[in-house]
């Protein structure tokens, strides 16, 4: 059964970047069946997709976004990333790491909670 | 980008009652890329149906989802305690690629 874990730091400031990681077990990110994605959702409120890697570090962003974000992949360590750069108070939310096929996200790691301040 | 809206914002409801939740989208999504989670406080999402109408390994038979085109729904027949949470609808398609709804609020009545 595969599983998601996200980790990395809970506070950042602002106009700096946001670095958090993904380690994926119980099955192989190069398995080349799935893409590896990032989803967030600022307190009390909805989610919002960031973007997807494939094994090959192929991506795709949520336009809105593009402009700061930056996924990887280490298949060595079965592992993918997230680099949010220039990150403001919007920024704050919990950063959730999924694994998507056919167009849905399943399954989702717990989720990590992400807060811009100074 | 393909806005999705689901109705109503909060629903209402007893135990042993059914829960209708709509999920409209501003251009037509093919139904194999419909998607419905549910999220429980302090949780991440999970999902419950895909394809508009399947439901997800281990779901119980009480969650059913339909719809085509823009209008998309997901009933629950008869609520169980636990069925009481937030659900979004989920859309992959055009730019953004990946859009969801803003989500409904089951509450216990």
């Amino acid at each position: 059964q595969v599983q998601l874990q996200e980790s990395g730091p809970g506070l950042v400031k602002p106009s700096q970047t946001l670095s958090l990681t993904c380690t994926v077990s119980g099955g192989s990110i190069s398995s080349g069946d799935y893409y590896w994605s990032w989803i967030r959702q600022p307190p009390g409120k909805g989610l919002e997709w960031i973007g997807y890697i494939y094994y090959s570090g192929s991506t795709y962003y949520n336009p809105s976004l593009k402009s700061r974000v930056t996924i990887s992949v280490d298949t060595s360590k079965n592992q993918f990333s997230l680099k949010l750069s220039s990150v403001t108070a919007a920024d704050t939310a919990v950063y959730y790491c999924a694994r998507e096929r056919y167009s849905r996200f399943d399954p989702w790691g717990q989720g990590t909670l992400v807060t811009v301040s100074s | 980008e393909i806005v999705l809206t689901q109705s109503p914002g909060t629903l209402s409801l007893s135990p042993g009652e059914r829960a209708t939740l709509s999920c409209r989208a501003s251009q037509s999504v093919s139904s194999s890329y419909l998607a419905w989670y549910q999220q429980k406080p302090g949780q991440a999402p999970r999902l419950l149906i895909y394809g508009a109408s399947s439901r997800a390994t281990g779901i119980p038979d009480r969650f059913s989802g339909s719809g085509s085109g823009t209008d998309f729904t997901l009933t629950i027949s008869r609520l169980e305690p636990e069925d009481f949470a937030v659900y979004y609808c989920q859309q992959y398609g055009s730019s953004p690629r990946i859009t969801f709804g803003q989500g409904t609020r089951l509450e216990i009545k």
